[in-house]
């Protein structure tokens, strides 16, 4: 129940290219939605979040899509570039007590 | 704003020996974590203290895992013995409460156990 599924687990794009990365989880007690962005030999740094009140944020070229009957959520990076080339990881948070849950990370790899 | 320092960076150990990693959060954070990430997963919470109590150590391996975290703000975890699949990165990280949404990570201690 505390799972949190992630997909792909590795990803190429094109420089200017769509990244899609998805994420399904199955406990209804979660209520924060963090994606973090991990580079080689550092640790991850929160990259945007949602909660289940609403179905869409946007930051800059970063998206999330949050389908609350679906328990899935996706991140969308827009016009994608080398330097986003990193580890990515959804997470979920319970709300009995701020545990956050990651899920497995997709590496993705943007090609210039 | 000086973020989460952690030490050693890295250390090799044999098997059943010790190791202990120490944790430095950003000032005025009252929660801290650790989080333990083997290559290729995501990270795995170990234990969390608000202030220096313990809100959650469910997933702690007790018999050979514990942490402790004096006065509040730094932070010790301690591996006695350690087994070859504890090789992985140690991650500490602390937010300002315990209902904050972001986590601020450190860079890690990566212990490879021989």
């Amino acid at each position: 129940q505390q799972q949190v599924k992630q997909s792909p687990q590795s990803l190429i794009v094109q420089k200017g290219g769509i990244s899609i990365i998805n994420c399904a989880y199955e406990n209804t007690a979660f209520d924060y939605f963090p994606w973090y962005q991990q580079f080689p030999g550092k640790g991850p740094a929160l990259l945007i979040a949602i909660r289940p009140d609403v179905s869409e944020k946007k930051e800059g070229r970063f998206t999330i899509s949050f389908n609350k009957s679906a328990k899935q959520f996706s991140l969308h990076i827009m016009d994608s570039q080398p330097g986003d080339s990193a580890t990515y990881f959804c997470a979920a948070r319970n709300n009995a007590g701020n545990m956050l849950t990651f899920g497995g990370g997709t590496r993705l790899m943007v090609k210039p | 704003e000086a973020g989460v320092a952690q030490s050693p960076r890295y250390k090799i150990i044999e098997k059943r020996q010790s190791v202990a990693f120490w944790c430095n959060p950003i000032s005025g954070h009252a929660t801290l974590y650790w989080y333990q990430q083997i290559l290729g997963q995501g990270p795995k919470l170990l234990i969390q203290f608000q202030n220096n109590g313990v809100v959650d150590d469910s997933q702690l391996p007790k018999d050979r895992f514990s942490a402790e975290r004096l006065k509040g703000v730094d932070s010790t975890l301690k591996i006695q013995p350690a087994k070859l699949e504890d090789s992985a990165v140690y991650l500490c990280a602390s937010s300002l409460t315990v209902n904050t949404g972001e986590l601020f990570f450190g860079e890690g201690s990566r212990l490879t156990v021989l």
